[in-house]
């Protein structure tokens, strides 16, 4: 079974660039989240999904960042306009929604703002 | 809020040796999970294994398993006879039973298993 997919595996940008970050979950699950791998602060959670819908979002850290889920199959986290402070390894994971259900990973995103 | 405390940031262990990570977390909570997540140099985020804190029972997975203490908010992970591709970071995880699915992760344990 294919698991979470990421896409790319690395970007490399200019400060101030749009960056935008690809995840496709793992059919079958309704719940998406979304991390920031950080040496500084870890792993954060920025925003998750519900059946397509957000739920939380707190973990966002400004306007300049934005996720959507179009529908079951997509999402997209969205960095405009990108700071050097972005760069950090994000990751997308997939769950089904039920307490004790794990949520799976993707590969990661490694970000460099210049 | 819940947190989750990894007081070791490294550890090492001689390969077929047995090694022990800790993890203590904060909550008021009766019911939640626990987990613990491998990050190997690829980067990946792998499950290792989880605990339902209303089982007694620990958890086991082959090689890995848990010693966990409600009581003292402790979750501890054992690895036996450990093998150089357990080389990688280990998080521990915690999430609420009921409303949010928020996982919320320790700092990470990076641990090396020596030839």
């Amino acid at each position: 079974d294919a698991g979470v997919i990421q896409s790319p595996r690395h970007e490399v940008t200019e400060m101030g660039q749009e960056v935008t970050l690809r995840c496709k979950p793992i059919s079958g699950h309704n719940s998406l989240f979304w991390y920031r791998q950080t040496m500084m602060r870890g792993l954060e959670l920025l925003i998750y999904f519900n059946n397509n819908v957000p739920i939380d979002d707190s973990g966002m850290p400004e306007d300049r960042f934005s996720a959507k889920m179009p529908n079951a199959s997509f999402s997209t986290l969205k960095i405009q306009p990108s700071e050097p402070r972005d760069s950090a390894v994000y990751f997308c994971a997939s769950s089904l929604w039920q307490r004790n259900q794990p949520q799976h990973f993707g590969d990661g995103t490694r970000l460099s703002i210049l | 809020a819940q947190t989750v405390t990894q007081s070791q940031p490294e550890m090492s262990v001689q390969e077929a040796e047995t090694v022990t990570l800790s993890c203590t977390y904060d909550t008021s909570e009766n019911n939640y999970y626990l987990f613990w997540y491998k990050q190997p140099p690829s980067r990946q985020m792998i499950l290792v294994i989880r605990q339902e804190a209303y089982k007694q029972q620990n958890a086991t997975e082959n090689r890995f398993s848990v010693n966990f203490q409600k009581a003292a908010k402790s979750f501890s992970l054992k690895i036996s006879d450990s093998q150089l591709g357990d080389t990688a970071m280990y998080f521990c995880a915690f999430m609420t039973q009921g409303g949010s699915e928020k996982l919320v992760f320790g700092k990470g344990t990076k641990l090396t298993v020596n030839p």
